[in-house]
């Protein structure tokens, strides 16, 4: 699988957009970008996964460049409750590779008031 | 009820100790995994199954052993606890399409 590479921290005002990058650049062309988030050593929660459109749904957006060496994660409005740990990885997109992955440090991200 | 529920949520034990953490699912998905986490690291795949009769060895499967009871049951057990597999310990379910779910997470402690 592809290694990704992150930030390790990030701060985010309230209320303002937070712009998570992810760097894949050795992605294949059969892997997914796939994005967790973590809060306060809970269960990873999904976020949103493509493979090289972009995505939206109503947690986030997922803007995978053309080259799809990196991808950005947006969540539109920050709020408090996203202070978070924010991983990025890239899954291959066979039935049977879900779950055979292993999390990197990942974006610490925390949203002030 | 939560969808993955991993039981106890928190266990301090002594070395050398058997302990077995519990996972169960009603999502109805074939698929489970058992994940440890360090303290600022990411997850690491222990074992997984991808059905009742199919056990697999993960990245870091030595010190574990697991037991797949039903479709919705699967177990993950120290045989002798040591104090460097303290670690947070999650659970995971996935029906191999979907994005998979994880559980609450079990925290444990070895003394």
């Amino acid at each position: 699988d592809a290694k990704t590479t992150q930030p390790p921290s990030m701060d985010c005002a309230e209320g303002r957009a937070a712009n998570l990058p992810c760097n894949h650049s050795t992605i294949s062309g059969n892997e997914y970008v796939y994005w967790y988030r973590q809060i306060h050593s809970q269960g990873p929660q999904y976020i949103i996964h493509g493979l090289k459109n972009n995505e939206t749904n109503e947690m986030a957006s997922l803007i995978i460049t053309e080259d799809r060496k990196s991808s950005t994660l947006i969540l539109p409005h920050a709020t408090l409750r996203d202070t978070a740990v924010y991983y990025c990885i890239a899954i291959p997109m066979t039935t049977d590779s879900w779950g055979k992955f292993q999390f990197g440090a990942g974006t610490q991200v925390v949203v002030t008031p | 009820d939560a969808d993955v529920t991993q039981t106890p949520r928190n266990r301090i034990t002594k070395t050398g100790k058997r302990i077995m953490l519990e996972c169960s699912q009603t999502k109805g998905h074939d698929r489970m995994y058992w994940y440890r986490q360090d303290p600022g690291l990411g997850l690491r795949l222990i074992y997984y199954s991808f059905d009742v009769k199919d056990i697999n060895k993960g990245e870091i499967s030595d010190g574990y052993s697991v037991s797949r009871q039903a479709q919705a049951k699967f177990s993950l057990s120290l045989e002798s606890a040591i104090p460097n597999q303290t670690a947070l310990y999650f659970c995971a379910t996935s029906d191999g399409r979907a994005p998979g779910v994880f559980g609450q997470g079990t925290r444990l402690t070895v003394v």
